[in-house]
């Protein structure tokens, strides 16, 4: 079975203050995709990223980046000098690669609120 | 990038009432679409995965009497609460994907159920 934690419930920064949202899955798939999606209060889901499991590289985009670990099964995601437009529940989720690459596990989110 | 629409994005009806919701893919063809509700402040929790031609596949505690799923092309599936009451208020996410791709999701479907 899938699993994924978002232990982080609800993050509070000030404006241009780092934050970092912690993800960690479990699955006995060794292939397999991680996601991560920002709902903003008006509901429908931003896809943000999307890493395979064999490729564990780093990635940056603009403000946003993101740290995959296979060994410690965590895919944490950063946001560099946060903007009150940032504030949104943000989601960690995983599927299988081959057999259901269609159907997510999602976290129950992290709440993020970036106050000015 | 890929588009997937979902009708309408907000419904408001009386209690005892059929509501359809529809999911299309405008530029791919879906061989598997899914089914999400989300609560208030809770995470999406996947009700069906339904493919083309055949009969969904409910998640365990899912009626499927109550969420009637009709995937009949490769563009479109449909969402029907039957008799719906206000316990079946929430927020109804649709997603599409082609084969083994990642999905793609709809903007949504608010149901208010007085």
């Amino acid at each position: 079975a899938q699993k994924v934690t978002q232990a982080q419930t609800e993050i509070s920064v000030v404006e241009k203050e780092d934050v970092t949202l912690d993800c960690v899955y479990e699955t006995r798939d060794t292939t397999y995709y991680l996601f991560w999606y920002k709902q903003p209060p008006s509901g429908e889901l931003v896809f943000l990223i999307r890493r395979n499991s064999f490729d564990e590289q780093n990635e940056i985009s603009g403000r946003y980046s993101w740290n995959f670990q296979k060994s410690t099964s965590s895919f944490n995601f950063t946001i560099t000098a946060s903007q009150v437009v940032d504030s949104a529940v943000y989601f960690c989720a995983l599927s299988e690669a081959v057999n259901n690459a269609g159907k997510s596990t999602f976290g129950d989110g992290t709440t993020l609120t970036v106050k000015p | 990038g890929a588009v997937v629409s979902q009708h309408p994005s907000w419904v408001i009806c009386k209690s005892g009432t059929s509501v359809k919701i529809e999911c299309r893919s405008l530029d791919f063809q879906a061989t598997t679409m899914f089914w999400y509700r989300q609560f208030p402040k809770q995470s999406l929790m996947l009700m069906a995965t339904s493919n083309e031609g055949s009969k969904a596949t409910y998640e365990q505690g899912v009626e499927k009497d109550k969420f009637l799923i009709n995937h009949a092309s490769l563009t479109l599936s449909t969402l029907t609460v039957t008799s719906a009451h206000p316990e079946d208020s929430s927020f109804y996410i649709c997603s599409a994907s082609r084969w083994n791709q990642p999905q793609h999701f709809g903007d949504g479907t608010r149901l208010s159920i007085l």
